[in-house]
Parts: structure tokens; C-alpha cells; sequence
């Protein structure tokens, strides 16, 4: 099985801040990674398909990039609301998989 | 109004089973391959299952392998998840979603697993 290893696990940052999360795969998976916001009790919401395609109506300072291996998710500037768990999907290969997940936190 | 919406979570004993479906409107269900992911208490995502749009590709995690069924019905716009032998570790939140999965979730449906 592909390995999704995310990180950090947790990021304490401020509001207007510009936060990198970083995804490695075990293995290349192209660009067959998708990013995740999930908020307490909520379901998860796509941001980013395609490892660096903007999901219709997510707010453009979520921007994503990568390619084989390595995949970056980028928030230019935090707004109140971006404080959430975020994951990331490879779905390159069966079982498809997702990372451990990044908690960003209010500093 | 394009939703999914989960139905059939509840309190099981182990060893038992229970049988999930996800009840899909406003698309073209058929045309679509819809996924299981799960959540246990405190935890994160678990990718759980895929079914592509025909019915006739599936796909598990190793962790349901042998013991959960994914199937569909796409004259009622239906997804399932059936779920036998289950185990303490099976308790989760789970969501249906479309693609593998995209961006359209239901809410979830919680499945407790417990004597």
C-alpha cells in the first residue's frame, strides 16, 4: 500500500499568516492527490483536485502543487475560518489512502 | 438539490453486522463511481471503499477486506455498504461521497461497534 506521510501534525499560526503543509507518498502517484478541510462534527470538503487544481468555490488563497512524490498545500494568508484539520488523498493506487491529517491551530 | 444522504448507522454488538446505504439526488448517480470513508472517535480519514459507476469494479482497504461488501443500486440512486463481522475497531462516523471521493459528502452515519 502507498504510505501518505503529512506534515507537521499540528501547526499553531495567526491570522494572515502564509502556512505550507507538505504530503510525501511512499511511492510516485502523478498528480492523483486531492486536499481536505475538515471542521469538528462536519464533513470533509475538497479544497484542491488533481494536486493543484482550485475546487470550484474555495477561496483562491488555498493553492496546491507537487507532482511524483512530494505535494505542497499552501495558505497565502489565514483567515479565521481556515482553522481546521486538513488531509491529504492519493488515489493513484488501490487501497487509495489518506495522510494522518494536520490540525492548524490559533495562535 | 445535488446531496448524498447516509442512513443505517447504529449500536451492534461484535460479530454482528449492519448494512449502510447513501441515498443519492440531483446527479446522474450512474455516472459517477462513489466511495466509503470513515472516521473513528478523535481519528483521521480512512478510505474504506470504491464502486465505479457500472457496479462491476470494487475496491477495499486491507482493514475490510473479506468482511464488507460495497454495492449499488442505480435505479434508485442508492449506495451500500454491508458490513459484517464487525469489530470494536469498525466504530466510525462514515460518510458516502461521490468520485474517489470528490467533492460532494453526506453528513455521516455513526456505526458503534460494542457489547
Amino acid at each position: 500500500d502507498i504510505q501518505m506521510t503529512q506534515s507537521p501534525s499540528s501547526l499553531s499560526a495567526s491570522v494572515g499568516d502564509r502556512v505550507t503543509i507538505t504530503c510525501r507518498a511512499s511511492q510516485g502517484i502523478r498528480n492523483d492527490l486531492g486536499w481536505y478541510q475538515q471542521k469538528p462534527g462536519k464533513a470533509p470538503k475538497r479544497l484542491i483536485y488533481a494536486a493543484s487544481s482550485l475546487q470550484t468555490g474555495v477561496p483562491s488563497r488555498f493553492s496546491g502543487s507537487g507532482s511524483g512524490t512530494e505535494f505542497t498545500l499552501t495558505i497565502s494568508s489565514l483567515q479565521p475560518e481556515d482553522f481546521a484539520t486538513y488531509y491529504c488523498l492519493q488515489h493513484n493506487t488501490y487501497p487509495y489512502t489518506f495522510g494522518q491529517g494536520t490540525k492548524l491551530e490559533i495562535k | 438539490e445535488v446531496q448524498v444522504l447516509e442512513s443505517g448507522g447504529g449500536l451492534v454488538q461484535p460479530g454482528g453486522s449492519l448494512r449502510l446505504s447513501c441515498a443519492a439526488s440531483g446527479f446522474t448517480f450512474s455516472s459517477y463511481a462513489m466511495s466509503w470513508v470513515r472516521q473513528a472517535p478523535g481519528k483521521g480519514l480512512e478510505w474504506v471503499s470504491l464502486i465505479g459507476g457500472s457496479g462491476n469494479n470494487k475496491y477495499y482497504a486491507d482493514s475490510v477486506k473479506g468482511r464488507f461488501s460495497i454495492s449499488r443500486d442505480n435505479s434508485k440512486n442508492t449506495l451500500y455498504l454491508q458490513m459484517n463481522s464487525l469489530r470494536a475497531e469498525d466504530t466510525a462516523v462514515y460518510f458516502c461521497a461521490n468520485s474517489y471521493p470528490g467533492h460532494l459528502w453526506g453528513q455521516g452515519t455513526l456505526v458503534t461497534v460494542s457489547s
